[in-house]
């Protein structure tokens, strides 16, 4: 079974700066990843899919990366909308598919 | 647009039994794998399982609903079901129906705005 760790549990970003957020996988998952973001009271929306590829209508500013047992999610211009939980997901082996335990981008 | 609602959820007695539902709506239900996937409150994504876009066949659930919760769906109808037995306070979550991608990786790319399932005496 794998498990996904992300990275911090919480950041406080300011405003117009750049966010980092980091998702480890127990064994490869190749480049078999998705990013989603959640706000409060609302279903998880997909931001990334096969770790660097924009969902449709996601701005520009949300970038994946990374393979293997490391990724990356970063925000470079924080806006305000932009404050959400931030969950990955593996999907190349399975069951179970296996998320991560989220982080939580606050503003600082 | 692609819309999924689901329906159904509510209060239960411990070993009691509920029954959710996806209508699904805005694009092709049966050419779609969909699956569940549950939220417990301020805890994080728990998948449940998945269903094949014909129903007949790839039943996966994860360990914790196993022999408890079935997944089913009637294309006739553009419905996605959850039948959950034996329910146990830890049961006690937002459930969401989420369609698999559309270029079949089992990612999702849509989500209901989900039900509430509390399991209380």
């Amino acid at each position: 079974e794998i498990v996904m760790t992300q990275s911090p549990a919480t950041l406080s970003v300011s405003p117009g700066e750049r966010a980092t957020l980091s998702c480890r996988a127990s064994q490869s998952v190749s480049i078999n990843l998705a990013w989603y973001q959640q706000k409060p009271g609302q279903a998880p929306r997909l931001l990334i899919y096969r770790a660097s590829a924009r969902a449709t209508g996601i701005p520009a500013r949300f970038s994946g990366s990374g393979s293997g047992t490391e990724f990356t999610l970063t925000i470079s211009s924080l806006q305000s909308e932009d404050f959400a939980v931030y969950y990955c997901q593996q999907y190349n082996k399975w069951p179970p598919l296996a998320f991560g335990g989220g982080t939580k981008v606050e503003i600082k | 647009q692609v819309q999924l609602v689901e329906s159904g959820g509510g209060l239960v007695k411990p070993g009691g039994s509920l029954r959710l539902s996806c209508a699904a709506s805005g694009f092709s239900f049966s050419d779609h794998y969909m699956s569940w996937v549950r939220q417990a409150p301020g805890k994080g994504l728990d998948w449940l399982s998945y269903i094949s876009s014909s129903g007949t066949n790839f039943l996966y659930y994860a360990d914790s609903v196993k022999g408890r919760f079935t997944i089913s769906r009637d294309n006739t109808k553009n419905s996605l079901y959850l039948q959950m037995n034996s329910l146990r306070a830890e049961d006690t979550a937002v459930y969401y129906c989420a369609r698999v991608s559309v270029d079949g990786a089992f990612y999702f790319d849509y989500w209901g705005q989900g039900a509430l399932v509390t399991v209380s005496s």
